[in-house]
């Protein structure tokens, strides 16, 4: 069965402070697809990333970055220069591969973010 | 604009009285799913349907109900309503592309059920 695991319940930081979120994943598939999606205060959901399980490349969008490693089972989600707009909290999820049915997303428990002045 | 709809976004409702959350999705996505959010528990798949009148249960399935009639549609049913079902729910209409599906989120719904 998958798992995701986000350790950290809470994170509180300083404007300008660059704060890393953890996520680690469990699955038997060899192809499956990492997400990260953040929820404001508002409670929507917002999609940030997307990665699938053969490209370990790390990503940076502006001041968001993701690093992969597959040897660690984790992909880890950093903001660099954190601004108060960043508070909320951050989704982790694993898709597997499953072709021809109806693709599930396992969620983990999710870490809030406080960014203050 | 594509778009996953959710009505009502709130509702407070008594145990026991049915109600129905309804979902609707204007991409043609063949596969549609139910979430559920609660607090130290991330999101929990309730429902999913692959198709018109193909559904299956997700993780959590009791005290739900879906029905797939139309492609567009895939409106979540309580029949009986318990607090225990106090929750935030979402909608996802889902694009498969081979690639790693992508999931589209509703806004949400919430619901209170005293």
């Amino acid at each position: 069965a998958q798992k995701v695991t986000q350790a950290q319940t809470e994170i509180s930081v300083v404007e300008k402070e660059d704060v890393t979120l953890d996520c680690v994943y469990e699955t038997r598939d060899t192809t499956y697809y990492l997400f990260w999606y953040k929820q404001p205060p508002s409670g929507e959901l917002v999609f940030l990333i997307r990665r699938n399980s053969f490209d370990e490349q790390n990503e940076i969008s502006g001041r968001y970055s993701w690093n992969f490693q597959k040897s660690t089972s984790s992909f880890n989600f950093t903001i660099t220069a954190s601004q108060v707009v960043d508070s909320a909290v951050y989704f982790c999820a694993l898709s597997e591969d499953l072709a021809g049915t109806a693709s599930k997303l396992t969620f983990g428990t999710g870490t809030r973010l406080q960014v203050t002045l | 604009e594509a778009q996953v709809t959710q009505n009502p976004r709130y509702l407070i409702t008594v145990t026991g009285k049915k109600l129905t959350v309804t979902c609707s999705q204007n991409m043609n996505h063949e596969y549609m799913s139910w979430y559920r959010q609660d607090p130290g528990l991330g999101l929990r798949q309730i429902y999913y349907s692959m198709n018109v009148e193909v559904t299956d249960k997700g993780d959590v399935p009791e005290g739900y109900k879906v029905s797939r009639k139309e492609k567009r549609n895939f409106p979540l049913i309580l029949e009986s309503p318990s607090p225990n079902q106090t929750s935030l729910y979402f909608c996802a209409s889902i694009l498969t592309s081979g690639g790693g599906d992508e999931q589209f989120f509703g806004p949400g719904t919430r619901l209170t059920v005293l």
